[in-house]
């Protein structure tokens, strides 16, 4: 059974850093690129950022380029989302994904990320 | 990149059909997209991915009232014999390059 489970969120004050985790397992980790989708509270689904299964691409939105660095270490099966410069916009929901042909295929159950004084 | 068109409310009765559609901008009309369902309080799941030909594969466990379709730009997913438990926003979802894009949902509210 596929199952992602996410990590690191919590309170942290703008301007702050927050680094989330997500731990794949029931299936070979390597093979797929993974993503990160957020929701902000009330709001639909915005992507954030994916990474191929090598970890040799990694793609961001326009909202988190320069702020945010997606990583993975496939000898421990999971996936990380370095968050850095963070504002209140960043307040949401944070969603691992597995991405196969092309599409998210399995999510995570998320982790809240609040950017609060 | 692509934008995803969704229209914001649908509403059915109980058993009832309701029919969602999300729309690809110019340009895109050809191209994959994904349904996922949420729930209130509840993660994303993924319900099926949608060819241009109308061609689906649904997800593990997604019962057989949801099904998809596709006419030009349009794609469809469709619920039959409506339950209570369908009642959730739904998202499509499609790529481009290397980004991905997600519509702004439809929240079904079921009679």
């Amino acid at each position: 059974e596929v199952q992602l489970l996410e990590s690191g969120g919590g309170l942290v004050q703008p301007g702050g850093s927050l680094r989330l985790s997500c731990a794949a397992s029931g299936f070979t980790f390597s093979n797929y690129a993974m993503s990160w989708v957020r929701q902000a509270p009330g709001k639909g689904l915005e992507w954030v950022s994916a990474i191929t299964g090598s970890g040799g691409g990694a793609y961001y939105g326009d909202s988190v380029k320069g702020r945010f660095t997606v990583s993975r270490d496939n000898s421990k099966n999971t996936l990380y989302l370095q968050m850095n410069s963070l504002r209140a916009g960043d307040t949401a929901v944070y969603y691992c994904a597995r991405l196969r042909d092309g599409c998210t295929d399995y999510w995570g159950q998320g982790t809240l990320v609040t950017v609060s004084s | 990149q692509p934008v995803l068109t969704q229209s914001s409310s649908a509403s059915a009765s109980l058993g009832s059909s309701v029919k969602l559609t999300c729309t690809l901008s110019s340009g895109y009309s050809s191209y994959i997209i994904a349904w996922h369902q949420q729930q209130p309080g509840k993660a994303p799941r993924y319900l099926m991915k949608l060819e241009g030909s109308g061609s689906y594969n649904k997800g593990s466990g997604v019962p057989d009232r949801f099904s998809g379709s596709s006419s030009g730009a349009d794609r469809y997913l469709t619920i039959s014999n409506l339950q209570f438990e369908d009642e959730a926003d739904y998202y499509c979802e499609t790529r481009d390059s290397n980004t991905r894009v997600f519509g702004s949902g439809t929240k079904v509210t079921v009679l």
